[in-house]
């Protein structure tokens, strides 16, 4: 098993230009996440997913969008990046067996973004 | 907001040695984990202690809960260099299921 994949590693952008960020799992995970990490910090929530075909926010959702057409693949969209949005960030995926329970989560590489 | 607050920041020690950090948590958890990050990796889970328990061990790691005074600490003994990351605790905010809210971390470096 590759666990949790994430494309591309590292990116640099412009102000104002876009990416998506594709993230991978081939566990048959039902929730999916996507974190941020800035330097000496924790990480912080963006999006998850609880299912194919179903999103909602996090701690930190603006200036980023996500889709999850397939249950294996969660996209992260950045449609006009800022340089406030230079990060690493991480995938991750877990179990779901109930919502009171919570389940280790697994995580990609991380990919590290930064924006000019 | 962060949940878990972990402490020391930083922690320097010499192979061989204990290794302890504290996490600190606001509200009422029914769970808390323990992650560990190497330098440009992923995070990786290491122990995730119940609240009805009060202590875990896996290998040399040990997990201690303490609900009354909503705080956690893990204890890595015999350190070796490899131990050398960055630990972090975790706990679902508000009970919600799956979610989970990270602290900020404590870097811990294993001298050799």
């Amino acid at each position: 098993n590759a666990g949790v994949t994430q494309t591309p590693k590292f990116r640099v952008l412009k102000t104002g230009q876009s990416m998506t960020l594709l993230c991978a799992q081939d566990m048959n995970h039902e929730y999916m996440y996507w974190y941020r990490q800035d330097p000496g910090m924790g990480l912080r929530l963006i999006h998850y997913s609880v299912g194919e075909g179903t999103t909602a926010k996090g701690e930190v959702p603006d200036g980023y969008n996500v889709s999850r057409l397939k249950k294996q693949n969660f996209l992260l969209g950045l449609e006009s990046a800022a340089p406030s949005q230079t990060s690493v960030y991480f995938c991750a995926s877990s179990y779901s067996f109930g919502r009171s329970i919570s389940y280790e989560q697994y995580f990609g590489p991380g990919t590290r973004l930064t924006v000019t | 907001s962060q949940q878990g607050e972990e402490d020391p920041q930083a922690l320097s020690i010499q192979e061989g040695e204990n290794a302890t950090m504290n996490c600190s948590y606001k509200t009422s958890i029914n769970n808390l984990q323990w992650y560990r990050q190497n330098s440009g990796r992923g995070l990786v889970h290491l122990i995730l202690i119940r609240s009805n328990e009060r202590e875990k061990h896996s290998g040399r790691l040990r997990v201690t809960l303490d609900t009354s005074k909503k705080s956690s600490s893990l204890l890595i003994t015999a350190s070796r260099a490899a131990d050398t990351a960055s630990y972090f605790c975790a706990t679902p905010p508000n009970n919600a299921g799956n979610m989970l809210t990270f602290g900020g971390g404590t870097r811990l470096m294993v001298k050799p």
